[in-house]
């Protein structure tokens, strides 16, 4: 089956880093993914979905310029959490369709944590 | 607006004992609903999906949901949970294909299996 896969699996930083996660589709191509971030014992929220060379289609809600997204190739897409806050600390999990277009494919998720 | 209501949010039952989680939801025309089981610290795992016809579909593991329309239900089981099963699990609805990142997905239900 398609597989996606996350880097890094969780990172520390200190407040106001920034702080880059990558999503890879490693054996299909992926024209979209999709960002999400989860609190412990709650559901996914859907923050941003990546389009392959043009911009991101953010959520309500969510800060475009706190989550940079970035889908530069077809097989992968990163996001970047700016000037990091603790506020930011969470799970954040990427998906994308697989190559059948029927189901989605995440990734194993980041978990962050800012000091 | 669509969105999936997950009545239970912690269920314990014993090893060798069977298993229902329930899931109900809104949409506003025929669904596409899935569920999902994720162990701690990990991405999602599609367990089944149904998209259409006969309306009990079968997943990995052991597992099978029946889609019922007239109950806007479509809950999971399996006939004898192994200690391996405990786990959150996740029932979405929605969007298919390259939007299928933007499904809605219920609160969790956290799965406890006892020996």
């Amino acid at each position: 089956g398609a597989v996606v896969s996350q880097h890094p699996s969780w990172v520390i930083c200190k407040s106001g880093t920034s702080v880059k996660i990558e999503c890879r589709s490693l054996d299909f191509q992926a024209t979209t993914m999709f960002w999400y971030r989860q609190f412990p014992k709650q559901s996914l929220m859907l923050m941003a979905t990546s389009n392959e060379g043009s911009k991101a289609t953010y959520e309500q809600g969510v800060e475009k310029d706190k989550f940079l997204i970035n889908h530069a190739s077809l097989t992968l897409s990163t996001l970047t959490v700016t000037s990091a806050h603790p506020e930011d600390s969470s799970f954040y999990i990427c998906s994308a369709p697989g190559p059948g277009g029927g189901e989605l494919f995440f990734g194993e998720g980041s978990r962050l944590t800012v000091l | 607006a669509q969105s999936v209501t997950q009545p239970d949010i912690h269920i314990t039952v014993s090893e060798g004992a069977s298993l229902e989680l329930r899931c109900n939801y809104s949409y506003g025309a025929t669904p596409y609903l899935f569920w999902y089981v994720q162990s701690p610290g990990q991405g999602l795992q599609l367990l089944l999906k149904y998209f259409s016809g006969d309306t009990l579909v079968q997943g990995i593991k052991g597992f099978e949901a029946e889609f019922k329309r007239s109950q806007s239900s479509f809950n999971l089981r399996k006939p004898s949970v192994h200690w391996s099963d405990a786990a959150e699990y996740f029932c979405a609805v929605g969007a298919h294909g390259t939007n299928a990142g933007k499904s809605t997905f219920g609160d969790g239900t956290t799965l406890t299996v006892k020996p």
